[in-house]
């Protein structure tokens, strides 16, 4: 499986903005990356996914790199509510369901 | 959107008993499950894929015989940790995806917190 690498902690304040990074220097062109983040004692939470071109949603943006071997998750506004684990996963481009393998991901602290 | 299910939210077992959870997807047909475990402060381990009709795909290391995975309809799969023990206490996640049209991500679970005593 490809591996991606994210700082394990980050910092941000209420109501900025927030930019997540991930390396995923051995990425594939079949991969797509996808973003999940994870409360407290609570299961992963789906946050956005995108193969090449940039992507946007209610709750985040992501932005490609492009040769593809990074990306970033931008939250335009924080709130405190933003403050989990956010996991950047490597999922492969085919038929059915593909697994997900975590990485460590960062940890997101929001300060009031 | 998609919804998956997962019960007990917490359960306390006696050590050297089995105890059953189960994932059940509510609104979508998932003919792939997964089954995650993780450990405080860490992150989630991949178990194993859960295949309607068909034997689990466990990943290196996962006693196949311990975790008992059972997907026996497209909206029901189950994981029985067999002859429990402390270190298995763990927070087990479950996961689904209404693969095709419409794709937003993978769903997960709750969790369910096991404590093994």
């Amino acid at each position: 499986d490809a591996k991606t690498t994210q700082p394990n902690s980050m910092e941000s304040n209420e109501e900025e903005p927030v930019h997540l990074p991930c390396n995923h220097s051995t990425i594939s062109g079949t991969d797509y990356i996808h973003w999940y983040r994870q409360l407290p004692s609570q299961g992963p939470e789906y946050v956005i996914h995108g193969l090449t071109s940039n992507v946007n949603n209610r709750m985040a943006s992501l932005a490609i790199a492009e040769d593809r071997k990074s990306s970033t998750l931008i939250l335009h506004r924080a709130t405190l509510r933003d403050a989990a684990v956010y996991y950047c996963i490597l999922r492969e481009r085919a038929q059915g369901a593909q697994k997900l393998v975590f990485g460590q991901g960062t940890r997101l602290t929001i300060n009031p | 959107g998609a919804v998956v299910s997962q019960h007990p939210s917490r359960v306390i077992c006696k050590s050297g008993t089995s105890v059953k959870i189960e994932c059940r997807s509510l609104d979508f047909q998932a003919t792939t499950m997964f089954w995650y475990r993780q450990f405080p402060k860490q992150s989630l381990m991949l178990m194993a894929t859960s295949n309607e009709g068909s034997k689990a795909t466990y990943e290196q290391g996962v006693e196949k015989d311990k975790f008992l995975i059972n997907h026996a309809s497209l909206t029901l799969s189950t994981l029985t940790v067999t002859s429990a023990h402390p270190e298995d206490s763990s927070f087990y996640i479950c996961s689904a995806t209404p693969w095709g049209e419409g794709f937003y991500g993978y769903t997960f679970g709750s969790g369910t917190r096991l404590t093994v005593v």
